[in-house]
C-alpha cells in the first residue's frame, strides 16, 4: 500500500528523556512535515522539509529536532527541552495538489 | 507570522440542521484548502479553492472563497451523523509551508 507510516502509534516517555517518532513515506514526495495537535486544538507546524538534507523550523520548533537523510524518512525527536510534549503528532507529505497525513502518534509524558 | 482563524470553535447541531464554519486570514491568500478530521483520525483533504469568489460543491457540502481572497466558508446542508469531526482550512505560504486554521469541531446530535 502507498502512504505514510508513523510509528509507534502510542508512546510513553519519562520526563527528561528524548524520544524519536518515525515517519516513512513511499509516495515519492519531496516535501514532508511534522505537526502537533493538542486535544481539541488545531494543527501547529513543528518542522518541514522541502527536500533531502534540508529542513525549516515551523511555528513551534523549540524542543524538537528533525533529520532528512533520505527522501522516504523524516524522523522527529522530542527532546527533554520540550516542556509540554504530551500531544498527538502528525507527519505529512506533499503531493501535487495537497498534503497527505499519516495515522499519527500519541505521545504521553509520565 | 501568518495566521488563519476559524469560527466557531465548536458547533453542536441537531441532525438535519445546517452547519457553517468560517475561515479568516489577515493576508490575501493564493488558495485555500479544506480538510476533515474524524474523531481519532487524521485530516483528510476535501477541496481546494483558487479563484476569487469561487464556489464549489460536493454533495451536501458547499465551499466558498471570498472576493478579496481573505476568507472562506464551508457550509453543510442537512447534517448527518457521518459529518461529525473537525473541519480545518489551510493556507499555503510560499510553495511548501502549510498553515492550518484552528479548526471547528462539529457534533451532530441524532
Amino acid at each position: 500500500d502507498g502512504g505514510i507510516t508513523q510509528s509507534p502509534k502510542y508512546l510513553f516517555r519519562k520526563e527528561g528523556q528524548n524520544v524519536t517518532l518515525s515517519c516513512e513515506q513511499n509516495l515519492n514526495h519531496d516535501a514532508m512535515y511534522w505537526y502537533r495537535q493538542d486535544p481539541g486544538q488545531g494543527l501547529r507546524l513543528i518542522y518541514y522539509s522541502q527536500i533531502v538534507n534540508d529542513f525549516q523550523k515551523g511555528d513551534i520548533a523549540e524542543g524538537y529536532s528533525v533529520s532528512r537523510e533520505k527522501k522516504e524518512s523524516f524522523p522527529l525527536t522530542v527532546t527533554s527541552a520540550q516542556k509540554n510534549p504530551t500531544a498527538f503528532y502528525l507527519c505529512a507529505s506533499k503531493g501535487p495538489r495537497t498534503i497527505y497525513f499519516g495515522e499519527g502518534s500519541w505521545l504521553t509524558v509520565v | 507570522g501568518q495566521q488563519v482563524m476559524q469560527i466557531p470553535q465548536y458547533q453542536h447541531v441537531q441532525e438535519g440542521e445546517d452547519f457553517t464554519t468560517y475561515c479568516n486570514s489577515s493576508t490575501t491568500l493564493s488558495n485555500i484548502q479544506w480538510y476533515k478530521q474524524r474523531p481519532g483520525g487524521h485530516p483528510v483533504f476535501l477541496i481546494q479553492l483558487v479563484k476569487s469568489g469561487e464556489v464549489k460543491k460536493q454533495k451536501r457540502l458547499t465551499f466558498q472563497f471570498g472576493e478579496a481572497k481573505k476568507n472562506s466558508s464551508l457550509h453543510i446542508t442537512a447534517t448527518q451523523t457521518t459529518d461529525v469531526g473537525t473541519y480545518f482550512c489551510a493556507m499555503v505560504s510560499g510553495t511548501y509551508k502549510y498553515i492550518f486554521g484552528t479548526g471547528t469541531r462539529l457534533k451532530v446530535l441524532a
